[in-house]
């Protein structure tokens, strides 16, 4: 079981920054599917999960502007996050969490430039 | 804002042990907090240790252990080993939300 994940890697102030984990050898039907970001040096932050069915809760401080969303039938699921700024430059990753997070994916560094 | 709050930094000598704490600014922390714990060295994802307080994952060397220590949960490393320098996260469910703890860096001197 894998987890591989892409997206733009280089962002300007207030775009949107998009992302996307393909799971391997797990159906995204089961499971929270989470996303977790670690600006550099720093610690991590839990942006928000997702479960085929239910809505996907966020942490607080993102509400506003973080989306995720769940495609089955590619077995993928997405993070957006609007209005990004150099504050949201991070390492983000996706994970899965049957019970506790067990899994991750590799990891994205996505830099916003102002 | 919650804040789970753990010791900065932490110096083991090899062979010896150590416990992380893991607390919350909400109280204490009990097993419906479902405390996660996470190993991450430089330029690596973090790596799964323990869930559920105390559950090991298939993978977690038998010289680590979870638990609740007084109003905290605590991680124990027993025989500590070289390769066990890194730094660890508490991860704590708050109902819906999940909140990491600010890491610990383990030294072993």
């Amino acid at each position: 079981v894998r987890l591989q994940q892409w997206g733009a890697q280089l962002l300007k102030s207030s775009e949107t920054l998009s992302l996307t984990c393909a799971v391997f050898g797990d159906s995204v039907r089961f499971s929270y599917w989470s996303w977790i970001r670690q600006p550099p040096g720093k610690g991590l932050e839990w942006i928000g999960e997702i479960i085929d069915g239910k809505s996907p809760t966020y942490n607080p401080s993102l509400v506003s502007r973080v989306t995720m969303s769940l495609d089955s039938s590619k077995n993928q699921f997405f993070l957006n996050l609007e209005s990004v700024t150099a504050a949201d430059t991070a390492i983000y990753y996706c994970a899965r969490r049957p019970t506790g997070i067990d899994l991750w994916g590799q990891g994205t560094l996505v830099t916003v430039s102002s | 804002q919650t804040v789970v709050t753990q010791e900065p930094s932490l110096t083991v000598s090899p062979g010896g042990t150590v416990t992380l704490t893991c607390a919350s600014s909400t109280g204490a922390v009990t097993g419906d907090y479902y405390p996660n714990w996470f190993q991450q060295k430089p330029g690596q994802a973090p790596r799964p240790l323990i869930y559920s307080t105390t559950h090991k994952h298939s993978w977690t060397p038998a010289r680590f252990s979870g638990s609740l220590l007084g109003d905290k949960a605590a991680l124990t490393l027993s025989g500590v080993q070289p390769e066990d320098e890194a730094e660890y996260y508490c991860l704590l469910y708050y109902g819906g939300a999940w909140v990491f703890g600010g890491g610990t860096k383990v030294t072993v001197l």
